[in-house]
């Protein structure tokens, strides 16, 4: 099988503007999660998508948000990006949800300037 | 919020060494897992581990949910086991929002 991809790995943007970033779950796989880890707050979790439905959010602003589409593969956008969102966006996929295996794409840079 | 405490931050072995990594939390959680965060970025599950010991080749964990911490146990440790490693945990209840550690980093020598 496939592994998890996340689409672009790289990506510089300016403060004020917003990014979409792409997560392609493994085969079968109906829960995404996503993360983001930065040298000074570690590695945080942003939320979890299963099946179209968002079922558990951590603490980010609403300026993080994210969708699953009925094939599972899921978006999370940044809206209005600030210089402490530049990060490596992690996202990973699980049959069923968090308390099993996640298997982990290999993120997506973003830097903002 | 939950605290989560990993020790050591820093860890340095030769080849064919073992070691003990810890993870303390400040709550009763009823989900832990452990991961491993190779030098190029991938991160891979290694357990999940609420309560009990798990075995998956040289390694093994152990969590004590009711004295608050878990630990993973590498033996015959390889340059391959170099890394950070997390633990995550999240407390009881309907949601899952895991905390993580800040992590131990593991620099295995030939």
């Amino acid at each position: 099988k496939a592994g998890v991809t996340q689409t672009p790995r790289y990506l510089i943007k300016t403060r004020g503007q917003q990014v979409t970033l792409s997560c392609s779950p493994i085969s079968g796989h109906r829960s995404v999660s996503w993360y983001q880890q930065t040298p000074g707050q570690g590695l945080q979790f942003l939320f979890e998508y299963f099946s179209e439905t968002q079922r558990n959010k951590g603490n980010f602003p609403g300026r993080f948000s994210g969708r699953q589409f009925s094939n599972s593969r899921s978006e999370m956008n940044v809206s209005t990006l600030e210089l402490g969102d530049s990060a490596l966006y992690l996202c990973a996929s699980s049959v069923g949800g968090m308390r099993e295996t996640q298997y982990f794409g290999p993120g997506t840079r973003l830097l903002v300037l | 919020g939950i605290q989560v405490e990993q020790s050591p931050p820093d860890l340095i072995l030769q080849e064919g060494a073992n070691s003990t990594l810890r993870c303390n939390f400040s709550d009763s959680v009823n989900n832990l897992q452990w991961f491993h965060q190779n030098p190029w970025g991938q991160l891979i599950n290694l357990f999940y581990i609420p309560s009990g010991t798990k075995q998956n080749g040289r390694l093994s964990a152990t969590t004590v949910a009711t004295e608050r911490y878990s630990l993973l146990y590498i033996s015959s440790s390889q340059t391959t086991d170099s890394g950070v490693y997390f633990c995550a945990v999240a407390v009881s209840g309907g949601s899952y929002i895991p905390t993580f550690g800040r992590g131990t980093s593991l620099i295995v020598h030939p």
